[in-house]
């Protein structure tokens, strides 16, 4: 079972920030929180993840609270392209760590 | 830089012919590897992984097995399709350490 909690569908405006919600509030001390998306028909694609401190890059950044039971990901200046579904997914880092898929958020940015 | 192939990239199987899957990672040595599969309007479910040739773990009891052959090779197999069998197959792989996963172009099985 995925270990966290998104809303189903969001709207977001083209050109303003995109604001994703995650609760994962039995995350364990060793596991990263990481963000996937995907986009109709396509595989997943790898978003960004962090363990406790918030992390950037080039697609979005990850606000990771202080006592890791949530987490947002922010896509500053969302466009018609990010319309997908986004997972947000908690897992170990180790060998063999596995990536448990939930429901997601559908992401939909309009124009 | 590391690449991960998969294919056919559609297919279409009659209920109870065979079907294989293959998945091959280039660029990298002794990736995790990983087998996932979309049903129509649902979520990913993790089939299989292995850490290492020849070891694989199953998620889910199910009509499908896997083999790794080799280092950068996953083979998704079943003797007999059926109907439920239909979905969505995606190949992934990661270095472990906390690196994120790299997805195939998923596979689309149909079987009529």
């Amino acid at each position: 079972d995925a270990k966290t909690t998104q809303p189903p569908s969001m709207d977001c405006a083209e050109g303003r920030a995109a604001n994703l919600p995650c609760n994962h509030s039995t995350i364990s001390g060793n596991e990263y929180v990481y963000w996937y998306r995907q986009i109709h028909s396509q595989g997943p694609q790898y978003i960004i993840h962090g363990l406790k401190n918030n992390e950037t890059n080039e697609m979005a950044s990850l606000i990771i609270t202080e006592d890791r039971k949530s987490s947002t990901l922010i896509l500053p200046h969302a466009t018609l392209r990010d319309t997908a579904v986004y997972y947000c997914i908690v897992s170990p880092g180790n060998q063999g760590g596995k990536l448990i898929f939930g429901q997601g958020t559908e992401l939909s940015v309009k124009p | 830089s590391q690449t991960i192939h998969q294919w056919p990239a559609t297919l279409v199987q009659p209920v109870g012919s065979p079907l294989s899957l293959e998945c091959t990672v280039e660029g990298t040595s002794n990736p995790n590897l990983y087998w996932y599969r979309q049903a129509a309007g649902r979520g990913l479910q993790l089939l299989f992984y292995s850490v290492g040739i020849g070891q694989i773990s199953s998620e889910v009891p199910q009509n499908l097995s896997a083999s790794r052959p080799q280092d950068r090779q996953f083979i998704l197999s079943s003797k007999k399709l059926l109907l439920s069998d239909s979905g969505f197959y995606l190949c992934a792989w990661s270095a472990g350490q906390g690196d994120g996963y790299t997805f195939g172009s998923g596979t689309r099985l149909t079987v009529v």
